[in-house]
């Protein structure tokens, strides 16, 4: 089956930690990204890459880090430098670059004790 | 700056009615647009996507595009108790390498 995988499901992280999180695709994509979403607000961009060793930081990156070594990962780390890193992370895919339609991993619930 | 409104909700429909959803933007020129329906707790899955100004039609949805005007709406014929979510609405425009999501608006279907 084709599809977006991220793990872990839930992840808790004790202040001034960084942890990462995993992001797999299979369905050939070029483009991948990531997306943080508070408790009742939308989503908002972080990172986001359109090709393999290439990406661009989106509207809040500060904090975060990525790479894009493979295709089909994009793995995303939340470094102690992050303030607030409690939150809903959601990985994306499209084909073709940016605009297309994007599919949404299962995402990862990430929680700061 | 690009923008997408939507009306936070709650909306709440009784079963069998027609929820109509729907989606403001700024800034003229935008290409696609899309739908997603997001489970309390789950990711946002996609429902449709239009790009060309009249009615897409899927199943009991159907999106409405009206560029002029910079809306797109999104209907739910027979609304069931399981459509109750929240609907996020994105836009992708032509000049902008970026989609943007709405903040959602969330619809409550009662049995």
């Amino acid at each position: 089956d084709g599809g977006i995988t991220q793990s872990p499901k839930y992840l808790f992280r004790k202040e001034g930690q960084n942890v990462t999180l995993s992001c797999e695709q299979n369905l050939n994509h070029d483009a991948m990204y990531w997306y943080r979403q508070d408790p009742g607000q939308g989503l908002r961009l972080i990172y986001y890459s359109q090709i393999v060793n290439d990406f661009q930081k989106g509207d809040i990156a500060e904090g975060y880090s990525v790479s894009r070594e493979k295709k089909e990962s994009f793995p995303l780390t939340v470094t102690s430098a992050q303030k607030n890193p409690t939150a809903f992370y959601l990985c994306a895919s499209s084909m073709e670059g940016l605009g297309d339609t994007q599919y949404f991993g299962p995402g990862t619930r990430l929680t700061v004790l | 700056q690009k923008e997408v409104e939507q009306n936070s909700g709650p909306l709440s429909v009784p079963e069998g009615a027609i929820a109509s959803l729907n989606c403001t933007y700024s800034d003229r020129g935008s290409q696609s647009f899309f739908w997603y329906r997001q489970y309390s707790g789950k990711s946002p899955e996609l429902i449709m996507s239009i790009y060309s100004n009249g009615d897409k039609e899927d199943g009991r949805f159907t999106a409405q595009l009206n560029k002029a005007s910079q809306y797109v709406s999104l209907l739910i014929r027979d609304s069931q108790p399981s459509d109750s979510a929240t609907y996020l609405c994105a836009v992708k425009w032509t000049s902008y390498d970026k989609v943007i999501f709405g903040p959602g608006t969330s619809l409550s279907v009662i049995p």
